[in-house]
């Protein structure tokens, strides 16, 4: 069954743009964790966030969780043609990760 | 990047062989998982093992089995390939099956079944 559910499904944008993804998820997490998958390979991880974080950075990273509103958005900033790709968040359920459908993020040069 | 190794990387076979699909990880991580994944789509547990000699079922019935004689070791094996089971097959592996460990995922093999 699936937890985590990512919008939009595709994104397009201007290299040096933003991006914004989001991701809700049903049942209450100990944490969310975030992965990259470049086209035909496997997934990468980003970031991990706590149930108790509402926020975290890493790099160009921005991670925000709302447990309230069981959702979570990741953003990159400053993208660059390389971050194009897939974004998945992730959450335990269980006993093993449960994957969302992800957000494809294609950066245009 | 990882220390993950997936063989072959694509592969592309005919409906009724036997394949096997090798994984290997270097990290001494103890569970390990098998992932199938349809092009633009979520990832599907279809397999994972929590050490030597530990083999689970995932979420999504699979027609394939795997074993797990060694620790660095998870290979999976369709016995008779249908053109059904063509899609991506990712293999990871984590420290730890505690949900604070984050996990290491090889390349994948893209089966072609015809």
């Amino acid at each position: 069954s699936q937890q985590g559910e990512e919008d939009p499904q595709a994104l397009s944008i201007q290299e040096g743009e933003n991006a914004t993804m989001n991701c809700s998820y049903k049942t209450s997490i100990n944490n969310l964790q975030w992965y990259r998958q470049n086209s035909g390979r496997g997934l990468v991880h980003l970031i991990l966030i706590r149930s108790n974080e509402r926020e975290k950075h890493s790099g160009r990273l921005r991670v925000t969780l709302d447990t309230s509103k069981k959702s979570s958005s990741l953003l990159i900033t400053a993208s660059r043609a390389a971050d194009t790709a897939s974004y998945f968040c992730a959450t335990w359920s269980q006993g093993n990760l449960i994957f969302g459908k992800g957000t494809k993020l294609s950066v245009k040069p | 990047e990882a220390d993950i190794y997936q063989t072959p990387r694509y592969l592309v076979i005919g409906t009724g062989k036997k394949i096997t699909l090798e994984c290997s990880q270097t990290m001494g991580h103890d569970k390990m998982y098998w992932y199938q994944q349809d092009p633009g789509m979520e990832l599907h547990l279809i397999h994972y093992s929590y050490g030597v000699n530990s083999t689970e079922k995932g979420d999504l019935s699979s027609e394939s089995t795997v074993s797990r004689i060694r620790t660095e070791h998870f290979p999976l094996t369709l016995e008779s390939a249908r053109p059904s089971h063509t899609s991506q097959y990712l293999c990871a592996s984590s420290e730890s099956q505690l949900s604070s460990y984050e996990q290491y995922f090889g390349p994948g093999t893209r089966l072609t079944v015809t």
